[in-house]
């Protein structure tokens, strides 16, 4: 089936510090998406993204649809204690009428003060 | 809060019993997504079902079975466990069933399974 490879798999990082991730796929997708998830809940839409190139702000967030459509970057600008978390990419695929989600392994951020 | 609600939060049972777990959409979404996160395989999706339908079915092995009632919870149903599907098991919901533009699926906070 379609994987997502995200990277890197884990981060340290001082706080103020710009943080980037980036998540590859051997198939196209029409969608991206970024998802944190933090302990003992479930994962949270931060960005999603429908066009090719498109860039997208949510705050201290940006992330990227790639132009081939195969990757997507999400960038984390001043990191804060509270951006800790798990932050997983994600791309619907679509079936007839479905729409389920494959994500990524997830890049674990910590944020040292 | 996402405005999924899963119960319970936890459950630890031993192999070979049987357990349900429970998910309650939000208000007005008529799609329903399970998916299990564990360390080796990550989050990985299981089934989803669309106003009381199946309409996809993921890696999900055939000891498990789901259902959408008519009031649009769905409950998800492991047998025969097996130490292996020790895991957290994620319900989500969308407003429609997947066809045209994406539909944000909002996730709940997950049943925590141990099987001892």
């Amino acid at each position: 089936g379609q994987q997502l490879n995200q990277s890197p798999q884990s981060m340290f990082i001082q706080e103020g510090e710009d943080v980037s991730m980036n998540c590859t796929s051997s198939s196209i997708f029409n969608t991206w998406l970024w998802y944190k998830q933090e302990p003992g809940e479930g994962p949270v839409l931060l960005i999603a993204l429908y066009k090719a190139g498109e860039l997208t702000s949510n705050g201290r967030l940006t992330a990227q649809f790639g132009i081939t459509r195969k990757d997507s970057f999400l960038n984390i600008s001043a990191s804060i204690p509270s951006d800790v978390g798990i932050y997983f990419c994600a791309g619907p695929l679509s079936s007839g009428s479905a729409r389920q989600l494959t994500f990524g392994s997830g890049t674990q951020l910590t944020v040292l003060p | 809060d996402s405005g999924v609600t899963q119960t319970p939060k936890h459950l630890i049972t031993a192999t070979g019993q049987r357990v349900t777990l429970r998910c309650s959409p939000r208000s007005g979404d008529l799609s329903v997504y399970w998916y299990q996160q564990s360390l080796d395989q990550g989050l990985q999706f299981l089934i989803q079902y669309y106003n009381g339908e199946e309409r996809a079915k993921g890696n999900i092995l055939e000891r498990f079975s789901a259902q959408q009632f008519p009031d649009l919870h769905s409950e998800l149903n492991l047998s025969s466990l097996e130490l292996g599907d020790s895991a957290l098991y994620f319900c989500a919901s969308s407003v429609a069933s997947g066809t045209g533009r994406f539909n944000e699926q909002f996730f709940g906070p997950g049943t925590r399974l141990t099987v001892l």
